[in-house]
């Protein structure tokens, strides 16, 4: 069975300051890796996907990618607090986590 | 572009009735349709995977018979919820792909609640 885990939370930084979230999962041989934000009540946006190992940034979230460790992870910097919500990780697309949820306060 | 439409966004019936969930993809065409639950502060679950003019190919532990998958046009995908129960009550979720992207694109969801 395929495994997603995160941590539940809930996350609290204050504005400004930088979010960090992560993942891990169970199946070695996943290849694509995606981070989603869900508000509630919402369905999902997505932020970003990572394929390779290493960072990659779009704006203010970067994904980190280590497929030795089988671990994901999105930073959010200069956090705001429109960035409050559930934060999904989802693995070879079809598999999420239960979400982080974070709350950015002013 | 890539927009993804639901309806109805909500829905309340009684125990024992069907109801009909339509996703349609708005501005593309969407060779592969999925369709998702959720339950309150739970992961989405992916229940199946639809493409145009073929069966729906379900996920381990669910029902066929009950969740009725139909894509009949590059649009169009519906999930009826046969002889529904409270405990079918969720937010169903639907997402769509096309022959250019594995991104998927997300419809807005449908809350269910099975009185």
């Amino acid at each position: 069975q395929k495994e997603v885990e995160q941590n539940s939370g809930p996350l609290s930084v204050p504005e400004g300051a930088i979010a960090s979230l992560n993942c891990t999962y169970s199946d070695r041989v996943s290849q694509s890796f995606f981070w989603y934000r869900q508000y509630s009540g919402k369905s999902p946006e997505l932020i970003m996907s990572i394929y390779s190992n290493g960072d990659k940034e779009d704006g203010r979230f970067t994904a980190q990618l280590n497929k030795a460790s089988q671990y994901v992870s999105l930073l959010i910097r200069d956090s705001q607090p429109s960035d409050s919500a559930t934060y999904l990780c989802a693995v070879n697309q079809f598999y999420f986590g239960t979400g982080t949820s974070l709350t950015v306060i002013p | 572009g890539a927009v993804v439409s639901q309806h109805p966004s909500w829905v309340i019936c009684k125990s024992g009735t069907s109801v009909k969930i339509e996703c349609r993809s708005l501005d593309f065409q969407a060779t592969t349709m999925f369709w998702y639950r959720q339950f309150p502060k739970q992961s989405l679950m992916l229940m199946a995977t639809s493409n145009e003019g073929s069966k729906a190919t379900y996920e381990q532990g669910v029902e066929k018979d009950k969740f009725l998958i139909n894509h009949a046009s590059l649009t169009l995908s519906t999930l009826t919820v046969t002889s529904a129960h409270p405990e079918d009550s969720s937010f169903y979720i639907c997402s769509a792909t096309s022959e250019s992207t594995d991104t998927q694109y997300f419809g807005p969801g449908t809350r269910l609640t099975v009185l």
